[in-house]
């Protein structure tokens, strides 16, 4: 079975801080998303990438960068944590057809 | 009209009946469908894919494509309190993108 970790379940951040949220899959796959997820809002996606070095802007970039430097690991980046921010963040990785999540990081901003 | 689109409910069925999830999807997505499983406060969980008009069965579960109404169903048989949980409904747009619905929660009551 595929796996996806994120690096952190739950995560207290202040306002104005740098974050960094962490995923490694292990599958060797191609594709990787960074999405949140709100209540009513559903899954918006932030940033995604089809191969290393590279990545596209989803529905919601502003605030967020990404950095997918190995093939495993794509990062998601808070450049200056607001409290609009406080989410739910979870990646994802695929081959061919569908995504496999990881089990997600829980972000407050205070 | 949105891309997926799903009512959020909730559904309530007794235990033991037959829950119905419903979607429909707009000609901007492709005809592969995916339904995924998220338990409150964890990730979605990959439980059906469907790519082909007619039903696809798997255990309990059902899921159903119907290409003419833009329509994809699945249907839990002898529910169980353990599949309370929001399901999401969720197909690839023509930009490759998989697009999410905002998710149906299902209470099935002992």
């Amino acid at each position: 079975d595929v796996k996806v970790t994120q690096s952190s379940r739950y995560l207290v951040k202040r306002t104005g801080e740098k974050v960094f949220l962490e995923c490694v899959q292990d599958m060797d796959h191609e594709n990787m998303f960074w999405y949140r997820q709100d209540p009513g809002l559903g899954l918006r996606l932030i940033y995604f990438s089809y191969d290393v070095k590279m990545k596209e802007k989803g529905d919601i970039p502003e605030g967020y960068s990404v950095s997918r430097e190995k093939k495993e690991r794509f990062s998601l980046i808070l450049e200056s944590a607001s409290t609009n921010q406080t989410s739910m963040y979870l990646c994802a990785s695929s081959l061919h057809y569908g995504y496999t999540f990881g089990s997600g990081t829980r972000l407050t901003v205070v | 009209q949105k891309e997926v689109e799903q009512n959020s409910g909730p559904l309530s069925v007794p235990e033991g009946a037959i829950a119905s999830l419903n979607c429909t999807y707009s000609d901007r997505v492709s005809q592969s469908f995916f339904w995924y499983r998220q338990y409150s406060g964890k990730s979605p969980e990959l439980i059906m894919s469907i790519y082909s008009n007619g039903d696809k069965e798997d255990g309990r579960f059902t899921a159903q494509l119907n290409k003419a109404s833009q329509y994809v169903s699945l249907l839990i048989r002898d529910s169980q309190p353990s599949d309370s949980a929001t399901y999401l409904c969720a197909g690839y747009n023509q930009g490759g993108k998989l697009i999410f619905g905002q998710g149906t929660e299902l209470s099935v009551k002992p």
